[in-house]
């Protein structure tokens, strides 16, 4: 079975504190991604990467970064939080271009 | 740029049949299908690809009409456990990763 697993269930942050959110699959797939949730919005793509150290942006990457050093692990990173990235956070990996995505349980990041 | 789903909700009576549909205002080179139960993951139903044919999964299908860039799941005789959030993910073929976008989902209750 795929397992893609996340750092945390539950977050809370204070405005301005840099986040790491961390996402770890074991399927040696090549593509993961980094979603955020809303209600009403969908699954909202912020970063994409297809390899190790590639990235491209997705439709929201203002206030993220992402660094993948290991093909396995690919982090989100907020800079400085603030209170509109308030949201779950969903991490996917899929094996080829456009396979199936397994995603994780997800982060819901609080920022107070 | 992200497709429309229609209905944005619906409510069932398990046996009865059910359709979603997914529409986009530019060509389409893939649709995606997931389902989110409530506190879960979202997971992969299926994909449908240009030029290709209609897709099944048990008593769940899909089609994909190229020319009107749109897709319709199909939910034949519902059970409790279709119940959750169904998204489509368009893609348009170049740069997959800056152009696969997800739908705003529709939610499906189905009950007893």
């Amino acid at each position: 079975d795929v397992k893609v697993t996340q750092s945390s269930r539950y977050l809370v942050k204070r405005t301005g504190e840099k986040v790491f959110l961390e996402c770890v699959q074991d399927m040696d797939h090549e593509n993961m991604f980094w979603y955020r949730q809303d209600p009403g919005l969908g699954l909202r793509l912020i970063y994409f990467s297809y390899d190790v150290k590639m990235k491209e942006k997705g439709d929201i990457p203002e206030g993220y970064s992402v660094s993948r050093e290991k093909k396995e692990r690919f982090s989100l990173i907020l800079e400085s939080a603030s209170t509109n990235q308030t949201s779950m956070y969903l991490c996917a990996s899929s094996f080829g271009v456009r396979g199936e995505q397994y995603f994780g349980p997800g982060t819901r990041l609080t920022v107070t | 740029q992200q497709p429309v789903q229609s209905p944005q909700a619906v409510i069932l009576r398990e046996g009865e049949d059910a359709v979603i549909n997914c529409s986009s205002s530019k060509a389409l080179y893939s649709v995606h299908w997931y389902r989110q139960k409530h506190g879960e993951a979202p997971v992969f139903l299926m994909i449908l690809l240009k030029g290709g044919e209609q897709k099944g999964h048990d008593k769940i299908s899909a089609s994909f009409n190229e020319k009107k860039q749109q897709s319709s799941l199909y939910l034949t005789a519902s059970q409790l456990s279709y119940s959750g959030t169904y998204f489509c993910g368009t893609e348009k073929g170049d740069n997959y990763g800056q152009n696969f976008v997800f739908g705003p989902g529709t939610r499906l209750s189905v009950l007893p």
